[in-house]
């Protein structure tokens, strides 16, 4: 089955860096790959995703770039403000499986 | 604002207890997910409905039971559960099935705490 594996697994930044989480899958059958953002005491939260039919995807401040041929993708977040500290979670799917595979998350800290 | 609501919010039972959880939507979703969430880890499938019927079972034990009343409902009832049982229940919902995997949407969960 699919294996998502998730990089790094804290990730501490000042405000107004730039951040990036990377992650691999092993299924070269996953077609789907959407990013979650959750805080503390909350529900995961969508904030973006990307098919594997395109390799970039942009919304103001986040993007998401995925490398089908070597099975990763990553997300950035530029300009980082405090409202950015999340646990962030990567996920892939099967097209039509509808089971999402998570890795095990990124707790980002953006320090003032 | 949450478009999948659940209920109740906090849960505590003890391990003869029975109690259900419900997860409604009313974005005309026809896929529904329960998730179970321990503490600094992902969530973890239990189950999918898929146009009010069960397509996947994650081979979770018996002491769970998923029920699809409607397109717009989705409960879980629990029995006999185990203290390793406490976690946040997170429900989730989807277009549903088609030639394009939609986007899930989760609810707030319920945090469920076994005694």
């Amino acid at each position: 089955g699919e294996n998502v594996e998730q990089h790094p697994s804290t990730l501490s930044v000042q405000e107004g860096d730039s951040a990036v989480i990377k992650c691999t899958y092993s299924d070269s059958a996953s077609n789907y790959f959407p990013w979650y953002k959750q805080e503390l005491g909350k529900r995961p939260q969508l904030i973006i995703d990307i098919r594997s039919n395109v390799g970039e995807k942009k919304d103001q401040r986040i993007a998401v770039t995925l490398n089908k041929t070597a099975k990763h993708f990553s997300l950035h977040i530029t300009e980082t403000q405090p409202e950015d500290s999340a646990v962030y979670f990567c996920a892939a799917s099967i097209q039509g499986a509808q089971k999402l595979v998570f890795g095990q998350g990124t707790r980002l800290t953006i320090n003032p | 604002d949450t478009e999948v609501t659940q209920t109740p919010k906090h849960l505590v039972m003890g391990m003869t207890n029975k109690k259900s959880l419900k997860c409604e939507q009313h974005m005309g979703h026809r896929a529904m997910y329960w998730y179970k969430q321990k503490a600094k880890k992902p969530p973890e499938l239990m189950f999918v409905y898929s146009y009010e019927k069960l397509s996947i079972n994650e081979s979770v034990p018996s002491r769970f039971s998923p029920e699809c009343p409607n397109s717009s409902l989705l409960n879980l009832h629990l029995h006999a559960l185990q203290p390793e049982d406490s976690a946040l229940y997170l429900c989730a919902s989807s277009r549903g099935q088609g030639k394009t995997e939609q986007p899930q949407h989760f609810g707030d969960g319920t945090r469920l705490s076994i005694l």
